[in-house]
């Protein structure tokens, strides 16, 4: 089954304390990228990449950093956050020809 | 001016009618065009994608693509609650998928 997975789903934590938000995709897609959801803001892109090492950024990438080593794996790296960083994630991935995109099921983040 | 505008709604349709959205963009230089559902608290999905001015059907759904008015819009026919939603318009502003610029949505009831 084609999957986009993220891990955590959900996640509080505090000012400051660095994490990871991982995506990882079995659909053999050259492209992924990262958004974030807000409300009456909408889905912001953070960052994308074109293929493995080739990454670059998207509307709102303050705050977070990204690498792409492998092609399945685009992990969503937030060095230090703050509470504004408090948002619903979505990893996306396309390979189709329309450029429709694929997403994970979402990552609930608070930061406090 | 936002890229990609959509009016937030809620949009409310009795059942067996049809529900019209509506999107304006800002890039006439915009190629492809795409129309998710989100289902509270779940990630987006394809609807439709339209290129070429005119309308596209898919069963239930018609999306229509203006590019001198700057306008795509996606006609549901004999709207369901099932159908209950908010629906993303995207926009492809550089062509390929780097960069996918998402509208706020708009949140459609349809009442029984």
């Amino acid at each position: 089954e084609a999957q986009v997975t993220q891990n955590p789903r959900y996640l509080i934590t505090v000012t400051g304390k660095k994490l990871t938000v991982t995506c990882s995709q079995n659909m053999n897609h050259e492209y992924m990228s990262w958004y974030r959801q807000d409300p009456g803001l909408g889905l912001r892109q953070i960052y994308y990449s074109m293929n493995v090492e080739v990454t670059d950024k998207g509307d709102v990438p303050e705050g977070y950093k990204v690498s792409r080593k492998e092609k399945r794996n685009f992990p969503l790296i937030l060095e230090s956050p703050s509470p504004n960083q408090t948002s619903l994630y979505f990893c996306a991935t396309a390979g189709g020809g329309a450029g429709e995109l694929f997403f994970g099921e979402g990552s609930r983040l608070t930061v406090l | 001016q936002k890229e990609v505008e959509q009016n937030s709604g809620p949009l409310s349709v009795p059942e067996g009618a049809i529900a019209s959205l509506n999107c304006t963009y800002s890039d006439r230089g915009s190629q492809s065009f795409f129309w998710y559902r989100q289902y509270s608290g779940k990630s987006p999905e394809l609807i439709m994608f339209i290129y070429s001015n005119g309308d596209k059907e898919d069963g239930r759904f018609t999306a229509q693509l203006n590019k001198a008015s700057q306008y795509v819009s996606l006609l549901i026919r004999d709207s369901q609650p099932s159908d209950s939603a908010t629906y993303l318009c995207a926009v492809n502003i550089l062509g390929g998928y780097q960069k996918v610029t998402f509208g706020t949505g708009t949140k459609l009831q349809v009442i029984p």
